[in-house]
């Protein structure tokens, strides 16, 4: 069946990096565009990025620009994201998210990032 | 970009209709037929039940349908059941080929 498990997520210092992974399957990943999204604890959804099937078009928003990068790797169906210079404020629950007619057809159970001294 | 404006709460009792709004700019729900709304459950991942402002994905309820005028967006739940409790998120792309969410919207059954 069609499935996205997120792996990577742990508690990292301020200022840190880390490493988020989706793998995907039950479906042909190249084809599609993947997103990343985001919950803080208590909060609502955020949108932080999107990747287009051949990885050429990215996009992100305003609260990670410059410090987050988006890839994939379409030989391993895996999308990434690869976050640099983390925030308290990044902290939260990472869900990786098909973008199938819109973003988020289909979402992984999340990865939960702790940003704290 | 400031997330979309929807009401913090909506309830109703078992078999009424409920509509939650999504008040977006002509930068994003005003201008592009982009809208999508999500349902969300306690601790789970959020689920599709409407894109492209009507169009249910398959496998969702009937009993949610969308439609939109000028920047607000609306979802109309009828016939509330239990299990449509829960949170519930609009999004939108936007004219910075970004997407924007709702600031959600708890809905209770009475």
């Amino acid at each position: 069946q069609v499935q996205l498990v997120e792996s990577g997520g742990e508690l990292v210092k301020p200022g840190g990096s880390l490493r988020l992974s989706c793998a995907a399957s039950g479906f042909t990943f190249s084809d599609y565009y993947m997103s990343w999204m985001r919950q803080a604890p208590g909060k609502g959804l955020e949108w932080v990025s999107y990747i287009s099937n051949n990885g050429h078009t990215i996009y992100y928003g305003d609260s990670v620009k410059g410090r987050f990068t988006i890839s994939r790797d379409n030989a391993k169906n895996s999308l990434y994201l690869q976050m640099n210079n983390l925030r308290a404020e990044d902290t939260a629950v990472y869900y990786c998210a098909r973008d199938g007619g819109a973003p988020g057809d289909v979402w992984g159970q999340g990865t939960t990032v702790t940003v704290s001294s | 970009q400031s997330a979309l404006t929807q009401p913090a709460s909506v309830s109703g009792s078992p078999g009424q209709s409920i509509t939650i709004s999504c008040t977006g700019t002509s930068s994003d729900v005003g201008t592009y037929n982009y809208v999508s709304w999500y349902q969300q459950h306690p601790g789970k991942a959020p689920k599709l039940m409407i894109y492209d402002v009507t169009n249910r994905p398959s496998g969702v309820s009937n009993r949610f349908s969308g439609s939109k005028s000028g920047n607000t967006a609306s979802l109309t739940i009828s016939g509330l059941q239990a299990e449509d409790e829960g949170d519930y998120y609009c999004s939108s792309y936007t004219s910075r080929n970004t997407y924007v969410f709702g600031t959600g919207t708890t809905v209770t059954v009475l």
